[in-house]
């Protein structure tokens, strides 16, 4: 099982909004609707912040939403703020019991 | 409101084995699955498997299933993850991580222990 493909980084200037892609195959994100993505600040534990491609736990802000189209889901980070600077991972449920994770993305607030 | 706490760090040898614990504390009735995470230095998470907390069933990554094993302890509410053959590109910090059953969020990793850091070195 592959990786799923995230970029490496992505930038944006506060109050910008950002979009992180996670492209898989028609094994994993193409073929259900249970992507996650987590953030996570260097040194601590990932934190949920998207599940089941577009919904968002309680405490979450509104600014983090999910979308998909294809093999491709997408994590976009609106009104972007210092505080979210961090590392974003994407997870696919991808059958058979499994699970894969992006490579992650850097996403940097200039 | 559910805590994973995890033992301390470990250092091994190559070829020696590994076991991790996580214990859940809190409002623990919800049924769910442990899944653990590892994440070598400076890269990105990686999926190792899972057991159900319920009745012990448990799913491995086909990269793990040959060296890992997990073992639930119920009446310590504790999950452990035992690790063989260790390598040094298994220095890592492994997470174990909370997946509810039945309830929000589906098939995603809401609670997760603070993360237990493991190095090989000779």
């Amino acid at each position: 099982q592959s990786a799923l493909t995230q970029p490496a980084s992505v930038s944006g200037s506060p109050g910008q909004s950002i979009t992180i892609s996670c492209t898989g195959t028609s094994s994993d994100v193409g073929s259900y609707n249970l992507v996650s993505w987590y953030q996570q600040h260097p040194g601590k534990a990932p934190k949920l912040i998207i599940h089941e491609g577009s919904k968002r736990p309680s405490g979450v802000s509104s600014r983090f939403s999910g979308s998909k189209s294809g093999d491709t889901a997408s994590l976009t980070i609106s009104g972007l703020l210092a505080e979210d600077e961090a590392d974003y991972y994407c997870c696919s449920y991808a059958g058979g019991a499994t699970f894969v994770f992006g490579t992650g993305t850097r996403v940097s607030v200039l | 409101q559910v805590q994973l706490v995890q033992s301390g760090a470990e250092v091994r040898q190559p070829g020696a084995s590994v076991e991790v614990s996580c214990q859940a504390s809190g409002n623990t009735r919800i049924r769910y699955a442990v899944h653990w995470v590892r994440q070598a230095p400076g890269q990105s998470l990686e999926w190792m498997g899972w057991i159900n907390a319920g009745n012990g069933n448990a799913k491995y990554s086909q990269k793990f299933q040959d060296r890992v094993t997990f073992i639930r302890d119920t009446s310590a509410a504790t999950v452990n993850m035992e690790l063989n053959s260790l390598r040094f590109e298994d220095t890592a910090v492994y997470y174990c991580a909370r997946e509810p059953y039945g309830s929000s969020p589906n098939d995603a990793f809401d609670i997760w222990g603070q993360g237990t850091v493991v190095t090989v070195s000779s």
